[in-house]
């Protein structure tokens, strides 16, 4: 079992809207967790990096949430554009490696 | 922000040959690199992970011999696919950890990936 786990798997939503990306993990002990945005045929980029004392930050539209006691985090994004539309990954690490969520592919359509 | 490029962005190569990727950590020393592959649809799956100037370490499962991975300087790795094969058709991703002015050093940049294709 991965033991980070994504959702949902896949979202559409329409231009302007908002939406809210969930991550659920068990990796101990904990380290940082981190959003990245993939576009398709290009590598991750970062959106956010928290560790465990962070439980929100913020990079634009994208503000990622952080609940250590329960093992979740959250991506929303706010006012969505086309341009959003990717896949965005979850990746928590313990101490010296990096777990990858299976990600969540959005869709923004006009 | 620190930048990471990979070359070729895209290869096609004939079964049997070998090819191979660079990875270059062009603003920041890379202490650390990693190596990861993607199918279509999936996430990313560490391969390997390198220090500089020591042997990689592999992941369970990841032929060693068969994907040479070698990081002589602080801004370069590479990765050879040798005796490609179809399977080995795949998107290669390299990611760089180091030093990097106002950054945490656990930070880590990907680059924008190889698309790998043996026919």
């Amino acid at each position: 079992k991965n033991q980070v786990e994504q959702s949902p798997q896949s979202l559409i939503i329409l231009e302007g809207k908002n939406c809210t990306l969930q991550c659920n993990y068990t990796v101990s002990p904990f380290s940082n967790l981190r959003w990245y945005k993939q576009d398709t045929g290009r590598g991750p980029v970062s959106l956010t990096i928290m560790t465990f004392s962070e439980n929100t930050k913020s990079n634009g539209r994208y503000t990622a949430t952080l609940d250590a006691d329960t093992k979740q985090s959250s991506l929303h994004i706010t006012a969505s554009q086309l341009s959003d539309s990717a896949s965005y990954i979850c990746v928590v690490s313990g101490w010296g490696d990096m777990r990858f969520g299976a990600g969540t592919r959005l869709t923004v359509k006009p | 922000g620190a930048v990471v490029s990979q070359h070729p962005s895209r290869v096609i190569c004939k079964s049997g040959t070998s090819v191979k990727i660079e990875c270059r950590s062009l603003d920041f020393q890379a202490t650390t690199m990693f190596w990861y592959r993607q199918f279509p649809k999936q996430s990313l799956m560490l391969m390997a992970t390198s220090n500089e100037g020591s042997k990689a370490t592999y992941e369970q499962g990841v032929e060693k011999d068969k994907f040479l991975i070698n990081h002589a300087s602080l801004t370069l790795s590479t990765l050879t696919v040798t005796s490609a094969h179809p399977e080995d058709s795949s998107f290669y991703i390299c990611s760089a950890r180091g030093s990097y002015t106002g950054r945490p050093s656990f930070e880590q940049y990907f680059g924008p990936g190889t698309r790998l294709t043996v026919t």
